[in-house]
């Protein structure tokens, strides 16, 4: 089945402990992303990537960090999380063709910074 | 800028109506995307639109896209109370960017049965 997947699906940890949001997709996807969604922002993208060791900042990369060592992984790296990246996290894969095309999207990561 | 943006904010319908909603954008796109999403999950792909195309239709789906007023609208007829979540539209191409797709902030659609 094509999916993209994350892990873990929820998360409250303590501000300044270091965490990964893992993300894989099965689908040979070049394009990966990372967006946050927040209430009365929407979604508000954070880090893409075109390729293997290929990443750019989104509209709010500010305290993330992401890798792409491979294909069907982007990880998602807060160093030193705080209060305000309390979000819902969600990762997408896809094509690009004639622009950004369909992209697909995985479960979402609820994440508490205390 | 917000590249993406709806209107209305929210919609509420009765079965069977048909429910538009509107997308404005700010800069030059390739594709416009619309996708929904049910409360606190994962966005679902409905339906693209590329920068030549005017119009496209998909099942009870149909949108429309006016480059030069800079927007488009979705259309779904007959609603069914199981169309009920947020719909967003999504732009590639802003801020001089091909690579980055920007989100609106939706429009929450309720539909009564």
């Amino acid at each position: 089945e094509a999916q993209v997947t994350q892990n873990p699906r929820y998360l409250i940890t303590v501000t300044g402990k270091k965490l990964t949001v893992t993300c894989s997709q099965n689908m040979n996807h070049e394009y990966m992303s990372w967006y946050r969604q927040d209430p009365g922002l929407g979604l508000r993208q954070i880090y893409y990537s075109m390729n293997v060791e290929v990443t750019d900042k989104g509209d709010v990369p500010e305290g993330y960090k992401v890798s792409r060592k491979e294909k069907r992984n982007f990880p998602l790296i807060l160093e030193s999380p705080s209060p305000n990246q309390t979000s819902l996290y969600f990762c997408a894969s896809g094509l690009y063709d004639r622009g950004l095309e369909t992209q697909y999207f995985g479960p979402g990561t609820r994440l508490l910074v205390l | 800028s917000q590249q993406g943006e709806e209107d209305p904010q929210a919609l509420s319908i009765q079965e069977g109506e048909n429910a538009t909603m509107n997308c404005s954008y700010k800069t030059s796109i390739n594709n416009l995307q619309w996708y929904r999403q049910n409360s606190g999950r994962g966005l679902v792909h409905l339906i693209l639109i590329r920068s030549n195309e005017r119009e496209k239709h998909s099942g009870r789906l149909r949108v429309t896209l006016d480059t030069s007023k800079k927007s488009s609208s979705l259309l779904i007829t007959a609603s069914r109370a199981a169309d009920t979540a947020s719909y967003f539209c999504a732009t590639d191409g802003s801020g001089g960017s091909n690579y980055k797709l920007t989100f609106g902030k939706g429009t929450l659609l309720t539909v009564n049965p």
